[in-house]
C-alpha cells in the first residue's frame, strides 16, 4: 500500500461549481498536510497547511483533515477556470514532505 | 522577491553524457530540496540539505547522481552518466525553519536520448 494515494483524475467541472479533492494516507505518524497546486509547465505553490483535524478556510478554499480515517479534502467553491491546474496533497512525518501523485482538475467556463 | 531560481530550463542530449542543474534558493532559506517529477511516479524526494549539509540523500536513485551545496545560494545536481530513464522535470525547492511551506522553482525539463 502506498503511503498517500490521490485519485489522478482528470475532474472536470462547470465553471461555478464545487470541487472536492481527496486523499488518503497510511501512516498515522504524518502530522502535517498541505495542498499544494501546480499550474502547466510550473513548480507546485503552496496553497494550505493544517496540522489538526477539523477544517481550515482560506477565501473560496477549505482544507479538511480526518486523521481518525487517514482522509484529508481540499474544498474548492465557486471553481473559476484559473482554478485548472492539478493539486497535490502532501504530508509530513519526521522526514520532509510526502506528496500525492496528484489530481488534474479542469474549470470549464 | 526572487523566488527559487532553476537552470536551464530544458536540457536535451545524449545517453551517457554529463549532466549539471542548477539552483538558487530564496536568500534566507536554510532548507534546500532537490525532487524528479514524473508521469508514473510523481514528485519524489531526491535529497534534501539543512545549512548546507546534506540530510537524506536516500532517494538519490544511483551511484550516477550526485548533488553538492557548496553555500547558501547555489545548489547542483548532477548526473553522469545519463541514461533515457533519468527523463523527468527535476524540481529545486526551498524553505525556512521547516519542511512544510516549501517554495519550488519552475523545475528543469530533461530529456536523455
Amino acid at each position: 500500500q502506498k503511503e498517500v494515494e490521490q485519485d489522478p483524475g482528470p475532474l472536470s467541472v462547470p465553471e461555478g461549481a464545487i470541487v472536492s479533492l481527496n486523499c488518503t494516507y497510511s501512516n498515522s505518524a504524518f502530522q502535517y498536510f498541505m495542498w499544494y497546486r501546480q499550474y502547466s509547465r510550473k513548480g507546485p505553490e503552496l496553497l494550505m497547511y493544517t496540522y489538526s483535524s477539523g477544517n481550515k478556510e482560506d477565501g473560496r478554499f477549505t482544507a479538511q483533515v480526518d486523521k481518525s480515517s487517514k482522509y484529508i479534502s481540499l474544498f474548492i467553491r465557486d471553481s473559476q477556470p484559473s482554478d485548472s491546474a492539478t493539486y497535490l496533497c502532501a504530508m509530513v512525518r519526521n522526514t520532509p514532505l510526502v506528496f500525492g501523485k496528484g489530481t488534474r482538475l479542469s474549470v470549464i467556463a | 522577491d526572487a523566488g527559487v531560481i532553476q537552470s536551464p530550463r530544458h536540457e536535451v542530449t545524449e545517453m551517457g553524457q554529463e549532466v549539471t542543474l542548477r539552483c538558487k534558493p530564496i536568500s534566507g532559506h536554510d532548507y534546500l530540496f532537490w525532487y524528479r517529477q514524473t508521469m508514473m511516479r510523481g514528485l519524489e524526494l531526491l535529497i534534501y540539505f539543512n545549512n548546507n549539509v546534506p540530510i537524506d540523500d536516500s532517494g538519490m536513485p544511483e551511484d550516477r547522481f550526485s548533488a553538492k551545496m557548496p553555500n547558501a545560494s547555489f545548489s547542483t545536481l548532477k548526473i553522469q552518466p545519463s541514461e533515457p530513464r533519468d527523463s523527468a522535470v527535476y524540481f529545486c525547492a526551498s524553505s525556512f525553519r521547516d519542511f512544510s511551506a516549501q517554495h519550488f522553482g519552475d523545475g528543469t525539463r530533461l530529456s536523455i536520448l
